[in-house]
């Protein structure tokens, strides 16, 4: 089983939807998780870091489920410049190194 | 500078030829990671370093590629006898610890002719 695994997707949604995103990951010590963005042919960047209680950054809502080892992504109101793809981090536990998902590929239409 | 910076940006070999790459981490950050990513995938893990040692390396594809990281600060990825299948982006990535947010350098591009 990979370490952390999403669906690639591609998601394809119209404008102002909602969309979500689910992340597993294997490791039960894991302690650290972010969601990260990638634009094409550009490098990743921090999106938000998911806390134990959920958080919420404007449209974007991360949440934890530790009992069922996932993260989730919720964005309202989609927008076309949020056409990317988004990448899963967890680390490996032990306050080792941290671990990519394979990321999944939102499409925005008008 | 502020940021992770890689060198070349952009490189174009021959198939069999070495090549360096390199990458300047953010100061401080002990941390540092190099992945590959090739046109149209997902990042591939190669090798992270904390500080000078490297406790993970089994993202290393083959013998051909070995890195190093000197004054817990540059790292150097070396390829042996490239080969077709090496051409991607090689990114570098740094963070204050290892559970910490990652920053990005751009990227080296690789060619293999």
């Amino acid at each position: 089983r990979k370490e952390v695994e999403q669906d690639p997707g591609p998601f394809n949604v119209p404008e102002g939807a909602t969309v979500a995103f689910n992340c597993t990951y294997s490791n039960s010590a894991s302690q650290s998780f972010f969601w990260y963005r990638q634009d094409c042919r550009k490098e990743p960047k921090l999106l938000m870091s998911v806390y134990s209680s959920g958080n919420e950054d404007g449209r974007f809502t991360a949440q934890l489920n530790r009992a069922s080892q996932y993260i989730s992504l919720l964005i309202r109101d989609s927008k076309l410049s949020d056409s990317a793809t988004y990448l899963c981090v967890a680390d490996s536990g032990g306050y080792q190194k941290v671990t990519f998902g394979t990321g999944t590929k939102l499409q925005v239409i008008p | 500078g502020a940021g992770v910076s890689q060198s070349p940006s952009n490189k174009v070999t021959e198939k069999g030829k070495d090549v360096e790459l390199r990458c300047d981490p953010i100061s401080g950050h002990t941390a540092l990671y190099w992945y590959r990513q090739r046109l149209g995938q997902g990042l591939e893990f190669l090798i992270y370093f904390q500080g000078n040692s490297a406790p993970d390396k089994s993202g290393l594809p083959s013998d051909r590629f070995s890195a190093e990281r000197t004054g817990e600060s540059v790292s150097t990825l070396t390829i042996q006898r490239t080969q077709q299948e090496d051409s991607a982006v090689y990114l570098c990535a740094s963070s204050l610890g290892p559970l910490g947010e990652l920053f990005f350098g751009e990227g080296s591009r690789l060619t293999v002719l």
